[in-house]
């Protein structure tokens, strides 16, 4: 059965501190892989998709940037985090061929301080 | 005006009452997902519906593609219920479009 792990699931940085999320995927090939914020009291916020390796698309202008180096992994990093990207944050993945719905990993929350 | 509308963005009710979120979209979509997150944030798929109705325990989704519009239903309501209900649409490039939320408190 396919699984998603996100890991860590809490994070309190300093502002101005590199960040870096992984998230893996294990019993599917090929999946669309998403990151998502969500801020406080606010909705989700898709932040990075990716249909295959090396390729990404970004939906908001941000301190952040994504990375797909292997076809089920997805690495959410930022070189100087600010206060407001302090957040949930959430990996997704869902089938390419569409035949699926989404599945969600547990988040990171993540505190800038 | 947001892509995906909910309504209430809270409701609370008594334990054992029959409960609707209601959700309205004004894109195409190709599917319409209803989500459940939890206190702690983790986010559970309950649905994904491209026409009719579908059921799954006490969980009712029903939606109408003419009028853009679903519902999720919840019948004889438990305090475990008590959640933020997430809906979301599918357009273009499997991207989600999620609505606010609806924060459901089931009181015992």
């Amino acid at each position: 059965s396919q699984t998603i792990h996100q890991w860590p699931a809490t994070l309190v940085q300093p502002v101005g501190s590199p960040l870096s999320l992984e998230c893996t995927v294990e019993g599917t090939s090929n999946p669309n892989l998403y990151w998502y914020r969500q801020a406080a009291g606010r909705g989700l916020q898709l932040l990075f998709y990716s249909v295959g390796i090396g390729q990404i698309s970004s939906e908001v202008p941000q301190n952040l940037s994504a990375s797909r180096p292997q076809d089920r992994q997805f690495i959410l990093s930022s070189k100087k985090l600010l206060l407001s990207d302090s957040g949930f944050y959430l990996c997704a993945w869902s089938s390419s061929d569409r035949s699926y719905g989404y599945t969600f990993g547990s988040g990171t929350r993540l505190t800038v301080v | 005006k947001n892509e995906v509308e909910q309504s209430p963005q809270n409701l609370t009710a008594q334990e054992g009452e029959f409960i609707t979120i209601n959700c309205s979209y004004s894109v195409g979509i190709s599917a319409l997902h209803w989500l459940q997150q939890h206190p702690g944030g983790g986010i559970v798929s309950l649905f994904m519906l491209s026409s009719g109705k579908k059921k799954h325990g006490r969980l009712i989704a029903t939606i109408n593609i003419q009028e853009k519009h679903s519902s999720l239903h919840i019948t004889a309501s438990h305090p475990r219920d008590s959640a933020v209900y997430i809906c979301a649409v599918r357009g273009g490039a499997q991207k989600l479009v999620f609505g606010q939320g609806t924060r459901l408190t089931i009181n015992p």
